[in-house]
């Protein structure tokens, strides 16, 4: 089953805006890493922040982690058309076992 | 250096038979994951190999079957395929110790069950 929900499950924006997806859990975690994902190929691992972390970033990516909400959000600044793709978010409860869930998702098109 | 890969591509089956799906780790990479995806979802863990051996199982059948060998590539064997199997099945790898927690996944293998 998954983890928890993401928000909103579309979003389409123009070039240059930025974009906000959110993402819930459920359980208590020691980690949350986001993910991107093509075209229903393979993932690309994004960013990971650690549960005792509140905020990261990487290059246009910025990723806030609230766990008393249990609730996570990856910004993406300035998109670009090459940024359509489809965002998850995925847990690790217990370090030392690498075991993913994942949410839901977000499919984000960015027009030109 | 070669990253995650798969194979087959892409593969079409009838209810009832079986298949194998291989994966061969990222370079200096020991441990295995799969994963199911079905359409419009995002990926459910089935199951994670490390040393040979199924370390940790996800909420799937005994259907659902896997091997790895002492080169860290793995297998997944799914028999008494039903419809609802047809999915992107990822194979992610990443090193059991060393403290990086982020997976390597392949292209996956799109599998149809008719």
């Amino acid at each position: 089953s998954q983890q928890g929900e993401e928000d909103p499950q579309a979003l389409s924006i123009q070039e240059g805006e930025n974009a906000t997806m959110n993402c819930s859990y459920k359980t208590s975690i020691n980690n949350l890493q986001w993910y991107r994902q093509n075209s229903g190929r393979g993932l690309v691992h994004l960013i990971l922040i650690r549960s005792n972390e509140r905020e990261k970033h990487s290059g246009r990516l910025r990723v806030t982690l609230d766990t008393s909400k249990k609730s996570s959000s990856l910004l993406i600044t300035a998109s670009r058309a090459a940024d359509t793709a489809s965002y998850f978010c995925a847990t690790v409860m217990n370090t030392g076992f690498q075991k993913l869930v994942f949410g839901t998702g977000t499919r984000l098109l960015v027009s030109p | 250096d070669a990253g995650v890969t798969q194979s087959p591509t892409h593969l079409i089956k009838t209810r009832g038979q079986q298949v194998t799906l291989r994966c061969s780790p990222k370079s200096g990479h020991d441990t295995v994951s799969w994963y199911q995806q079905a359409l419009g979802q995002g990926p459910q863990f089935i199951f994670q190999y490390y040393e040979e051996e199924e370390r940790q199982r996800g909420n799937f059948p005994d259907r659902f079957s896997g091997h790895q060998f002492p080169n860290y590539s793995s297998e997944l064997n799914v028999n008494a395929l039903l419809l609802g199997d047809s999915a992107l099945y990822l194979c992610a790898s990443s090193l059991a110790t060393g403290g990086s927690e982020k997976l390597f996944f392949g292209s996956g293998t799109q599998l149809s069950v008719l």
